[in-house]
């Protein structure tokens, strides 16, 4: 089963809203990675939040991980049409001894103008 | 700046005939080097990654493989393609960082439609 897991699947709000997405994962983890995909495009990185991190911004993004609940949160403020896109959670779990990453499915947001 | 490039874009493939997918990155040494499929509205299924030239980790059993022939080259292949391969294929690369690579970003490249006919 996936690693990480986004809800809401399908989120859809009005420009200058915020939008809050979440991520919830099963084993311990090193760090969470949150992606951004257009429709048809390849992955781009927002951020990434190590595990003794509880939270990080990055302009009109902030993200926190609660690793005592294995859950994160990505919060885009104000958001913009521009934001419409799928947005994922990417894992790197402990002790592996794996270099890659596991990918949730995805929450698609829609920013209405 | 560091660039991935992967073609073609788009492909319209027959069932049984071969696959080859390219991915090459400019701009950085020794990447850590990723190919994943994705099916319409879903997630990332990693396939496979590389850590080196010759280094190659399978993730998921079935009839594709993957080769680095070179440090910046990682090409996706299949001898006899299936319906069940349609899909979004994408390339990625990370750096190393100190751990091995995992606790890197990743960037992508723009994906090859796949269709099975």
């Amino acid at each position: 089963s996936q690693q990480g897991e986004e809800d809401p699947q399908a989120l859809s709000i009005q420009e200058g809203e915020n939008a809050t997405m979440n991520c919830s994962y099963k084993t311990s983890i090193n760090n969470l990675q949150w992606y951004r995909q257009n429709s048809g495009r390849g992955l781009v990185h927002l951020i990434l939040i190590r595990s003794n991190e509880r939270e990080k911004h990055s302009g009109r993004l902030r993200v926190t991980l609660d690793t005592s609940k294995k859950s994160s949160s990505l919060l885009i403020t104000a958001s913009r049409a521009a934001d419409t896109a799928s947005y994922f959670c990417a894992t790197d779990p402990m002790d592996t001894g794996r270099r890659a990453l596991t990918f949730g499915s995805g929450t698609r947001l829609q920013v209405q103008p | 700046s560091q660039t991935i490039h992967q073609w073609p874009a788009t492909l319209v493939q027959p069932v049984g005939s071969p696959l080859s997918l390219e991915c090459t990155v400019e701009g950085t040494s020794n990447p850590n080097l990723y190919w994943y499929r994705q099916a319409a509205g879903r997630g990332l299924q990693l396939l496979f990654y590389s850590v080196g030239i010759g280094q190659i980790s399978s993730e998921v059993p079935q009839n594709l493989s993957a080769s680095r022939p070179q440090d910046r080259q990682f090409i996706l292949s299949s001898k006899k393609l299936l319906l069940s391969d349609s899909g979004f294929y994408l390339c990625a690369w990370s750096g190393k960082g100190g751990t091995g690579g995992s606790n890197q970003p990743q960037h992508f490249g723009d994906g090859t439609r796949l269709s099975i006919l």
